[in-house]
């Protein structure tokens, strides 16, 4: 039973586009967060949410708006996709605030 | 300059070797640190989590932090082409809720 479940696993698609990953976990955990990695394996933090608040937004475009339904499910939209944007996106959970991240197997997203 | 500097290698050693990974950083509030392995196609996991300056050992792996340097290892004994992999170090403040990662090092154990 996977603990930290994205989807889609790929997604590929046109600049100006808009597109949603969603993200779910069933670890009972309180805390939720999105990474984007690069091409070059930099992973960064975007969001971070407890209890369905966000708590940390690390200067990303307002074209991305995460979205938190419950505690169990963390999800992204993203509008107006650009090339930049192409990266793998990574969910996670966390029981405390500077605890062990769990991560989902990720999202590939490439913008043509 | 970035809070946490991690050379990304890749680095390729032979079967059996020691392997020692290197992370630096400049924020003196980071008080828990963390190495994960990524496999290619994979989510990154924990390998190993330590809070205090030190040593901390399991099994093959041994951690080590030097907060005084701003400095922490990762030693993997006995090297397996099974460790082949991106090694990710991360640091997370007090505060929490922002766990800041390495560049990642890229590693290939050959058989």
């Amino acid at each position: 039973d996977t603990a930290v479940s994205q989807t889609p696993k790929y997604l590929v698609t046109q600049m100006g586009n808009d597109k949603s990953i969603k993200c779910e976990q069933n670890l009972g955990h309180d805390t939720m967060y999105w990474y984007k990695q690069d091409s070059k394996k930099f992973l960064k933090i975007m969001f971070s949410y407890n209890n369905k608040e966000l708590i940390i937004n690390e200067t990303v475009p307002n074209r991305f708006s995460p979205k938190s339904p419950d505690k169990a499910h963390l999800n992204l939209h993203i509008n107006s996709l650009e090339l930049g944007d192409s990266a793998v996106y990574f969910c996670a959970s966390s029981q405390d605030r500077d605890g062990e991240l769990f991560f989902g197997e990720g999202s590939r997203l490439t913008v043509l | 300059q970035k809070e946490v500097e991690q050379d990304p290698g890749p680095l390729s050693v032979p079967e059996g070797a020691i392997v020692s990974l290197n992370c630096t950083y400049s924020n003196s509030a980071f008080q828990y640190f963390m190495w994960y392995r990524q496999y290619s196609r994979k989510g990154p996991e924990l390998l190993m989590y330590t809070y205090s300056s030190g040593n901390k050992e399991d099994g093959r792996f041994t951690a080590q932090v030097d907060k005084s340097s701003k400095y922490i290892s990762l030693f993997i004994r006995d090297s397996q082409p099974s460790d082949s992999a991106t090694y990710l170090c991360a640091m997370t403040s007090a505060g929490g809720f922002k766990t800041i990662f390495g560049a990642g090092t890229r590693l290939f154990v050959k058989a």
